[in-house]
């Protein structure tokens, strides 16, 4: 079975400062790759989403992620992260062509110091 | 537009009672998932409906059921409620019933079992 870990639990970072979130992956086939944000009170988001081609994905609020197959790792990042990023981000891993069964890690809580 | 509906929003039950769970997806959506997030975890998949049909089961016991109406919303029903249990329900509606695209999330049912 698929799994997808997601090594910290917690982040607290300053604001304007970079962030790097790391993800990896269990599954050795043709995967399907997200990321999704849950900010304080509010409902699971998609941030962004890896298919095919590029594999730096460019999503909303200028965060960007890499999929480096080698390395079976989906890893987010954000060159300056702000106050309103505080929010808890979610990996997320289906298998391409299956039906719609997203395997989530854990979850990273970011929080971010004004 | 309306996103993905679920009702109720917090319900409290004791164990061994059973647990009726409603989600509306977005007009058009045709594709419904149900997740559990236990506290500190990410979601885990437990069922997927498309076209009115099981596409996908998790990992759950037999206690867990859901259906989809021909309107395309969907109960999740869970008999012999266990402490366990207890934990956010989150309905996601989908254009699709296959991989590609983007799951849209409600706010979920928050179920405590005393």
């Amino acid at each position: 079975a698929q799994s997808v870990s997601q090594h910290n639990h917690h982040v607290i970072l300053s604001e304007a400062a970079s962030l790097e979130l790391g993800c990896n992956y269990s599954y050795g086939g043709t995967v399907n790759l997200f990321w999704y944000v849950q900010y304080p009170g509010q409902h699971l988001q998609l941030l962004l989403k890896y298919f095919s081609g590029d594999p730096l994905v460019k999503g909303i609020k200028g965060f960007e992620a890499e999929f480096i197959k080698s390395k079976f790792s989906f890893n987010l990042r954000k060159p300056s992260v702000q106050w309103s990023d505080t929010a808890e981000y979610f990996c997320a891993v289906i298998r391409s062509g299956s039906a719609r069964q997203l395997t989530f890690g854990s979850g990273t809580q970011l929080t971010v110091l004004p | 537009d309306a996103g993905v509906t679920q009702s109720p929003t917090h319900l409290i039950k004791t164990r061994g009672q059973q647990v009726t769970l409603r989600c509306s997806p977005i007009s058009g959506h045709k594709s419904v998932s149900w997740y559990q997030q236990v506290l500190g975890q990410g979601p885990q998949f437990i069922f997927q409906y498309y076209e009115k049909e099981e596409r996908g089961r998790g990992n759950f016991p037999d206690r867990f059921s859901a259906r989809q109406f021909p309107n395309y919303s969907s109960e999740l029903n869970v008999n012999a409620l266990l402490l366990g249990d207890s934990a956010l329900y989150l309905c996601a509606s989908s254009l699709s019933g296959w991989s590609t695209g983007e799951l849209f999330f409600g706010e979920g049912s928050r179920l405590t079992v005393l």
